[in-house]
């Protein structure tokens, strides 16, 4: 199993262009999120999803956008990246979408947006 | 664990010391807490979890003790080795699918 893999690991964008972080897992799970994380701030969730089709905002969701057509894919969107989007950001799943139950995470996709 | 800025606190113990690592978590209706240590460049990894009906869970050399009256969390490790250098969150359930995380505590083993 490869676990949550998470693409492109690094991009550099400038401001306006858009683009797409992707992120797939191979462990059959219900539940996929995307974090950011910024110096000392620790992760912040920016949307998540429960299952194929359904998704919601997390405590981050401006600029960002998700669809979730399949179990295993959960793509992020930036559709006009400005500075502060200038993150590392991180997908991780669990096997069910009921709250509780470890969250594997991806090795992380680092953007800086000039 | 309280992060300040872009200064992560830190802990430094002797090789072989326990070490205990705080957190302070803000919500009382909070049901499940989990502990994650990430190294450098790497995603964070899961340690250990405890349910709300909890208040204390060992694992493998980690202990996690919860003390919901003053809704605070502490990770203790026995016997501290130079691989659990690395930075340590807490996280809260706290609205039934959303895994908030704390700011993060840098642990640093010196030889």
């Amino acid at each position: 199993n490869a676990g949550v893999t998470q693409t492109p690991k690094f991009q550099v964008l400038k401001t306006g262009q858009s683009m797409t972080l992707q992120c797939a897992q191979d462990m059959n799970h219900e539940y996929m999120s995307w974090y950011r994380q910024d110096p000392g701030m620790g992760l912040r969730l920016i949307h998540y999803s429960v299952g194929a089709g359904i998704t919601d905002q997390g405590e981050v969701p401006n600029g960002y956008n998700v669809s979730r057509s399949t179990t295993e894919d959960f793509p992020l969107r930036l559709l006009s990246a400005a500075p502060s989007q200038t993150s590392v950001y991180f997908c991780a799943s669990r096997l069910t979408g009921g709250g509780t139950g470890e969250l594997f995470f991806g090795e992380g996709s680092r953007l800086t947006v000039l | 664990g309280e992060s300040v800025g872009l200064h992560l606190p830190t802990l430094s113990v002797q090789e072989g010391d326990n070490s205990i690592i705080n957190c302070a978590y803000s919500n009382s209706a909070s049901d499940y807490f989990i502990w994650y240590k990430q190294e450098s460049g790497k995603g964070p990894q899961f340690i250990i979890d405890i349910r709300s009906n909890m208040d204390k869970r060992q694992g493998q050399r980690v202990t996690v003790l919860l003390n919901k009256t003053v809704k605070h969390l502490s990770l203790q490790i026995a016997a501290t080795q130079p691989g659990d250098s690395a930075v340590y969150f807490c996280a809260e359930n706290n609205a039934g699918n959303m895994l908030t995380f704390g700011g993060g505590t840098r642990l640093m083993v010196k030889p």
